[in-house]
């Protein structure tokens, strides 16, 4: 399968923890976008990176980071976890200068 | 600034019945549009996109969309849906400005058998 993958799947961690989730885009995909999508909501923009440069910031709490690598995957580390954090989080992967976005499974993080 | 907005959150059709859901978009610069649809617990699938040309664009499954640059919409129709094209969709719109693309709430939508 040569889709976006997203890592884990499904996590918990309690309040006040700690996680990341990762994102490895399509092959040749320069372009990661963060979503986060409550109770299967609407999904809302956290942030993108292209070339490994942050280009676009949405609702990006301070308490989330995100870096993109040289090989162009994304990682968000998440720290002092809200109960409101738990949801799902997509990425989608593009080619620089596209506008088609590739969905990734999602990951759902639940926090207790 | 760009901007989706879809008015309608539920809409419940029989099965059998036409469709449309509406999308209204802001944007001052080339609008770039997109449909996906994400079933109940899975991710998001593409549906059809529009780029420039034939304002009427086909999609996957009998979806078809139409881009009004004069309405500022891009609403998707089906001549007859199905029970499985119960899910929610979403508009989304791209802009030639380097910046991501914005979603719109989504529409649930709901076929009777």
């Amino acid at each position: 399968d040569s889709g976006v993958v997203q890592s884990p799947r499904h996590i918990i961690k309690e309040k006040g923890g700690r996680s990341v989730l990762t994102c490895i885009p399509i092959s040749g995909h320069s372009n990661v976008v963060w979503y986060q999508q409550t109770l299967g909501k609407e999904l809302k923009f956290l942030i993108q990176h292209y070339e490994k440069v942050e280009r676009d910031k949405g609702f990006l709490p301070s308490r989330f980071s995100v870096q993109q690598f040289d090989d162009y995957h994304s990682e968000m580390n998440m720290s002092a976890l809200e109960l409101e954090d738990s949801a799902m989080y997509f990425c989608a992967s593009s080619l620089l200068g596209g506008f088609e976005q590739f969905f990734g499974p999602g990951t759902r993080l639940t926090v207790l | 600034a760009q901007s989706v907005t879809q008015p309608d959150a539920r809409v419940t059709v029989s099965e059998g019945a036409s469709l449309q859901l509406r999308c209204k978009y802001s944007y001052s610069g080339t609008p770039y549009l997109f449909w996906y649809v994400q079933y109940p617990r899975q991710g998001l699938q593409l549906l059809l996109k529009y780029y420039s040309g034939d304002p009427v664009v086909q999609g996957v499954n009998g979806f078809e969309a139409e881009f009004s640059k004069s309405n500022s919409s891009f609403h998707l129709r089906k001549a007859s849906v199905h029970w499985s094209d119960s899910a929610v969709y979403f508009c989304v719109l791209s802009g030639n400005n380097n910046n991501a693309p914005r979603f719109g709430a989504g529409t649930k939508l709901s076929v009777k058998p």
